[in-house]
Parts: C-alpha cells; sequence; structure tokens
C-alpha cells in the first residue's frame, strides 16, 4: 500500500563525504532489490539493483549492500557529489508474480552541501 | 535503445473534467507497462500494470481506468476527475527485471 507520512527521512552530507541510505523490507519473498535516485520533478532513475542470491554488488560511486537475516537494504554513495542530492528510493520484487510488481519504500532525501 | 516518453509533462484540470494521459515506449516490442501515483512527499503507488495489447489488470480501485490501444501506448484516463486524483503520474517498462520510468505527468485537480 502507499507510504503513510509526509516527512521523509533526511540525510545531509558534505561533498566528498560518503553517504548510506538505508531501507528495510518486509516479505521474505523478495527476491530482487533495486535502487533509484529522483530528482525535483523527475522520474526515477535506476541506480542498481541486487538480487537475494548476492549480499553486495558494487558500481561506479555506488555499492549495495543486502542483508537477508534482517531484511535490510543499504545504498553507499562514495564520494557525495552535490549532483547526487536526490531523494532516493529502494524497490523490492516479490518472486511470487508474474508480472514483476515492485513495492517502494517511502525514500529518503539525501542532501549534499558543498 | 529504449526510450520512454509521457505527455502532457503537466497538466491542471478542474474537478469534474475528463483525463488522459498518454505513455509511449520505442525501441522495444510486447513491453510490460505500469502506470504509478506518486503523491507529495511520498512513494510510488502501483495504479494498472499491462501485458500486452488490451491486457489490464487494476491494483486499486478508484476513479482511473487505463487502456492499452497498441503495443508500445498505455493510456491512463478517467471520466470524472476528483481533487484527490492530483499527483504525479508515472509510467514504467519492464525490461528483464528492472523497471524504467519515463518522465512523468504533474497534475493538479482543482
Amino acid at each position: 500500500g502507499e507510504s503513510v507520512g509526509l516527512h521523509l527521512p533526511t540525510l545531509s552530507v558534505q561533498e566528498g563525504d560518503n553517504s548510506i541510505i538505508n531501507c528495510a523490507y518486509s516479505n521474505s519473498a523478495s527476491d530482487y532489490f533495486i535502487w533509484y535516485k529522483q530528482e525535483s520533478g523527475k522520474g526515477p532513475q535506476f541506480i542498481i539493483d541486487i538480487r537475494s542470491n548476492m549480499d553486495k554488488r558494487q558500481g561506479q560511486r555506488v555499492t549495495v549492500l543486502l542483508n537477508k537475516t534482517v531484511k535490510h537494504l543499504s545504498l553507499q554513495i562514495a564520494a557525495t557529489q552535490p549532483g547526487d542530492s536526490a531523494v532516493y528510493f529502494c524497490a523490492e520484487r516479490d518472486g511470487g508474480t508474474s508480472y514483476g510488481k515492485l513495492t517502494f519504500g517511502q525514500g529518503t532525501i539525501l542532501t549534499v552541501h558543498p | 535503445s529504449q526510450t520512454i516518453h509521457q505527455w502532457p509533462a503537466t497538466l491542471v484540470q478542474p474537478v469534474g473534467s475528463p483525463l488522459s494521459l498518454e505513455c509511449t515506449v520505442e525501441g522495444t516490442s510486447n513491453p510490460n507497462l505500469y502506470w504509478y501515483r506518486q503523491a507529495a512527499g511520498r512513494g510510488l503507488q502501483l495504479l494498472f500494470y499491462s501485458v500486452g495489447i488490451g491486457q489490464i489488470s487494476s491494483e486499486v480501485p478508484q476513479n482511473l481506468s487505463a487502456s492499452r490501444p497498441q503495443d508500445r501506448q498505455f493510456i491512463l484516463s478517467s471520466k470524472k476527475l476528483l481533487l484527490s486524483d492530483s499527483g504525479f503520474y508515472l509510467c514504467a517498462w519492464r525490461k528483464a527485471d528492472t523497471q524504467y520510468f519515463g518522465p512523468g505527468t504533474r497534475l493538479t485537480v482543482l
């Protein structure tokens, strides 16, 4: 269902710092996870994904960690830049659906100060 | 490469007026297509999905409907808009396991 509440979690960092954005999920049947970045007034942009048979995946300046034991997902951004300022969403896919249904978290606002 | 388009980009409509939002995908065939709504400060809520022409499934009961008249065209409609229909509407298509989003339509119902 839809997230409740208008106050998104926020994270403020200085340019050059590393950022860690966290996400908790609840569905044990979720087998695939995605992180999206959404800038103001734009559609979400794919950043990185990970399957449930992995616990870590690295991209360019980004790393996703998956802890299935506690149902926790995190996105690490190295050397954060002002252009990284956006809302970040995690999404999980229920492996039992045939149409690839994604369930989204409510998002975290990342603000990078120059 | 594949691209996804939505229009209009912004729309202001009075309560009770009809609605038609269009989404088209280029560079792929027979994609799974999705309509989401995003209220201010909230996550994405799946409204409809389609696995093929004429095949529409609704996730939540509401004032909206969807149609897929062509393989790469997905339309979101309403006969009479409500104030609560205001929001940011996003179309997405599925490639392998990932969904990719269009630029969105900002709808304001007054």
